[in-house]
Order: structure tokens, then sequence, then C-alpha cells
């Protein structure tokens, strides 16, 4: 099974600030077919089921701010949340989708200084 | 509007058995993977499996394989998650979610129900 890791744990920004999060996997996500990377990542605020932010890695989904980007290829992946604002509070967890099953990342708490 | 409307908050003693439900509506229920993701309490999320609604077709996460069922009814645009056998440790929150891309087994979750939670405890 391939195995997700994020880093940091969690994270303390000031609103305004640019957060980074990190994300790995224990084997590629890259599928050579169509040289897209299965990896999306996901926000789950307080109470809430999660939401999609960005797919195949870098495609951010129709809705989503333009201050969310997704960057990163084969093992390692970043999330970046620029001018980071007080509704950005939230867990936010990677996951790889090229091989069942599909695991996500343990997730990493944003929180505001 | 795709909408994702899962069963109601379940309280259950161990051993007892237990079927939660998620019905799909705003979109071909058939033609479109869906999902089971399980949140213990104060933990990440799970992907426990998967299911294609036209032929039934799954994927379980093998940590799951055996302690769940999921199945689907095409009649209802209905997806179900059974347990036979509860345990304490099968409390949690339960979510259904809907895979992006029609027919296609690989992409991510665009649509989510609201959670189901389950508390299984004597």
């Amino acid at each position: 099974d391939i195995v997700m890791t994020q880093s940091p744990d969690s994270l303390t920004v000031s609103l305004g600030e640019r957060a980074t999060i990190n994300c790995k996997s224990s084997q590629s996500v890259l599928y050579s077919s169509n040289n897209k990377n299965y990896l999306s990542w996901y926000q789950q605020k307080a109470g809430q089921p999660p939401k999609v932010l960005i797919s195949w890695a870098s495609t951010r989904i129709s809705g989503v701010p333009d201050r969310f980007s997704g960057s990163g290829s084969g093992t390692d992946f970043t999330l970046t949340i620029n001018n980071v604002q007080a509704e950005d509070v939230a867990v936010y967890y990677c996951q790889q989708h090229e091989t069942p099953p599909y695991a996500f990342g343990p997730g990493t708490r944003l929180e505001i200084k | 509007e795709v909408h994702l409307v899962q069963s109601g908050p379940e309280v259950k003693k161990p051993g007892e058995s237990l079927n939660i439900s998620c019905q799909g509506s705003g979109y071909e229920f058939n033609k479109y993977w869906i999902g089971w993701v399980r949140q213990m309490p104060g933990r990440g999320l799970e992907w426990m499996g998967i299911i294609y609604p036209g032929d039934s077709d799954n994927r379980y996460r093998p940590s799951f394989q055996g302690r769940v069922t999921m199945s689907v009814d095409k009649s209802s645009s209905t997806a179900y998650l059974q347990w036979s056998s509860l345990q304490a440790s099968d409390t949690a929150i339960y979510y259904c979610a809907k895979h992006a891309l029609v027919g296609s087994i690989g992409t991510w979750f665009d649509s989510w129900g609201q959670g189901t939670p389950v508390t299984v405890s004597s």
C-alpha cells in the first residue's frame, strides 16, 4: 500500500502570511501514461465534511480561492496558502488516488496566530 | 446540484449489526464510483473502500475487508455500508463521497455526504 505522510503536524501563521504544507507518498503517484499526478488536497473545517481544493496535484478546483495552490510531482507535494485568512483555519489532508487503497495523509492543522 | 444525503446518527451495542445509507441525487448515480471514509473521534480521514454502482465492482482497504460490506441499490440511488457485528472501535463518523470523474476509479472525491455518527457502547 502507498503510505502518505505530511509535515508539519500543525502550523500557526499570522493573518496575511503564507502557509506551506508538505505531503510525501511512499511511492510515486505519477501515472506515466498520462503524466498526471494522482494527488489531491482537501480542507476540513471543524464539524464539516472535507472539501476538495486541488486535484491532479496542482489544478485548483472551481470556486476555490486563488490563494490556494498545489505543486510537486512523483512523491513530493506542497500545498501553499498565500495571504492566509481567518476562514482558512482547518485541517488539510492530501490523498493519493493512483493505487487503491487511496490513502489520506494524517492531516496538518492550520491555526491563526 | 449534486447531493449525498446520509442516514442519521446511530447508537448501538457491541455485537449488534448496522446498516447506514447514502442517497445520491443530481447526477447519474450508476456512473460514478462512491466511497466510504471513516473518521474516528479527534482523528484523521481513513479511506475504507469504493464501489461502482453500475456493476458493484469494489475495492476495500485490507484492514476493512471482512469487517464491513459495501453495497448499492441502483433503483433508489443509494449506497450502503453494513456491519454484522459492531465493536467499540467502530465508533466514528462515516462519510460517503462521490468520485469526480464519470466511470473513473482513480479520481478524487468531489462531493461528500454530511456524515453519519456511529457510537458503539455497552
